[in-house]
């Protein structure tokens, strides 16, 4: 079965900074990954996805993340930090496989700071 | 604003009872998805339904159902309710069909309390 990995709970930058969340899946197949961003008393918002093609993958709002297929990895990055940033991130993994339910990871909260 | 409406946005009820939780899905899309999110168990994937038909099970207990009706809105049903069910519970939308690539999209969730 799919699982995904989101190694921090908390992540802190300063406004500015460029920032990473981390994200390692694990599926017996081939990987559909996405990154999704929470804020207070919202549901989920679509960041990005990567299904095919180019490894690095350009999203919404700035943000882009890399599919590193030997380190089962799917970070999510922004060059320049802001304070707006600061919110829940969700990585999310889907195996081509199986039979099709998503798994989130457990979020990573970034505060972005001043 | 996603396109998917949730009702109702709060629930307070007590133990052992049932509720019904309504979504209504983006304008063209054909899948629903039905999401648990707590404190201490995270965002767990409860079941998929794809026009009209279920399409993926999750972590879904026995005593919840959902479906979906013609016009594509579904409802989640949830009974002998215990407190630990208390949590925030996310519909979403996406095009669906065979390739399981798309995005979802997320309503703002409908809050049960279990007292």
């Amino acid at each position: 079965a799919q699982s995904v990995a989101q190694p921090e709970d908390q992540v802190n930058v300063a406004e500015g900074n460029p920032l990473t969340v981390k994200c390692t899946y694990s599926v017996s197949g081939n990987p559909y990954l996405f990154w999704y961003v929470q804020y207070p008393n919202r549901g989920l918002q679509f960041l990005l996805k990567y299904i095919t093609g180019d490894n690095l993958v350009k999203g919404s709002y700035g943000f882009e993340a890399e599919f590193n297929k030997s380190q089962t990895s799917f970070h999510l990055k922004k060059p320049s930090a802001l304070v707006s940033d600061s919110a829940l991130y969700f990585c999310a993994v889907r195996d081509i496989g199986n039979n099709n339910d998503m798994r989130f990871g457990a979020g990573t909260r970034l505060t972005v700071k001043p | 604003d996603s396109g998917v409406t949730q009702t109702p946005k709060h629930l307070i009820t007590a133990t052992g009872q049932r509720v019904t939780l309504r979504c209504s899905p983006r304008s063209g899309d054909l899948s629903v998805y039905w999401y648990q999110q707590s404190l201490d168990q995270g965002l767990q994937f409860l079941i998929q339904y794809y026009n009209g038909e279920e399409r993926a099970k999750g972590n879904i207990l026995e005593r919840f159902s959902a479906q979906q009706f013609p016009d594509l809105h579904s409802e989640l049903n949830l009974s002998s309710l215990e407190l630990g069910d208390s949590a925030l519970y996310f519909c979403a939308s996406s095009v669906g069909g065979v390739s399981q690539s798309n995005e979802q999209f997320f309503g703002p969730g409908t809050r049960l309390t279990v007292l």
